[in-house]
């Protein structure tokens, strides 16, 4: 059955702490692993990987895939109040399908 | 200029009643989907449609029929609602398969 699982479940930090959420996976025919941000409301995209090795970065977040170890990481370096949210990875298959992590809650500290 | 949007944004409504919520976007994206996220906040895809064809119907009960008049709108009607329909109802689109999802605002059904 496909699944995926996030660590830590949650996780309290103070403000310029740097973090980093762990996300593993196993899905049938796995195409790309997302991240997505989602505060009170929907969730909002923040990362598509394909390929192993490669990071992709926005601003203070970065995001990497292992399609080897089926594992991925998303880091957030000098984390500001405005990152608290809950973060959400899922594994997507060759039908679109988004199998979805249980979330990681994170609290960012002034 | 919602990308993707629901209505309406809360239900309340009784068992044993039928209900419908709509979803639409202005994306030009050819591939919509539906989830339902618990209490637990663990969010589980429900159907996907692509160009008005279902590809993805999960173990859902069939009290749920998607219903996609077009490509850019794909509605849920749900039919005599039970206490464990509670939920926040997702709708998302992506350009296709191979692209990531973007998620409306979610419509909260509380049934009582």
């Amino acid at each position: 059955e496909d699944k995926v699982v996030q660590s830590p479940l949650s996780l309290v930090v103070h403000e310029g702490d740097t973090v980093t959420l762990n996300c593993s996976y196993e899905v049938t025919n796995f195409r790309s692993l997302l991240w997505y941000k989602q505060e009170k409301k929907a969730p909002t995209f923040l990362f598509m990987l394909t390929s192993s090795g490669i990071e992709k970065k926005s601003g203070r977040l970065s995001s990497i895939l292992d399609k080897k170890e089926l594992f991925s990481i998303l880091n957030i370096t000098a984390t500001q109040t405005g990152d608290s949210a809950v973060y959400l990875c899922a594994g997507s298959s060759n039908t679109g399908k988004l199998i979805f992590g249980q979330g990681t809650t994170l609290q960012v500290k002034p | 200029d919602t990308a993707v949007s629901q209505t309406p944004k809360y239900l309340v409504t009784q068992m044993g009643n039928d209900k419908s919520i709509k979803c639409e976007q202005n994306l030009g994206h050819d591939t919509m989907y539906w989830y339902k996220q618990d209490s637990k906040k663990f969010l589980k895809i429900m159907f996907s449609y692509n160009n008005k064809e279902l590809i993805i119907n999960e173990t859902v009960p069939n009290r749920f029929s998607p219903k996609s008049p077009d490509k850019a709108h794909l509605n849920l009607h749900i039919n005599s609602l039970e206490l464990g329909d509670s939920a926040v109802y997702f709708c998302a689109s992506s350009q296709n398969f191979d692209y990531e999802q973007y998620f409306g605002p979610g419509t909260r059904l509380t049934v009582t």
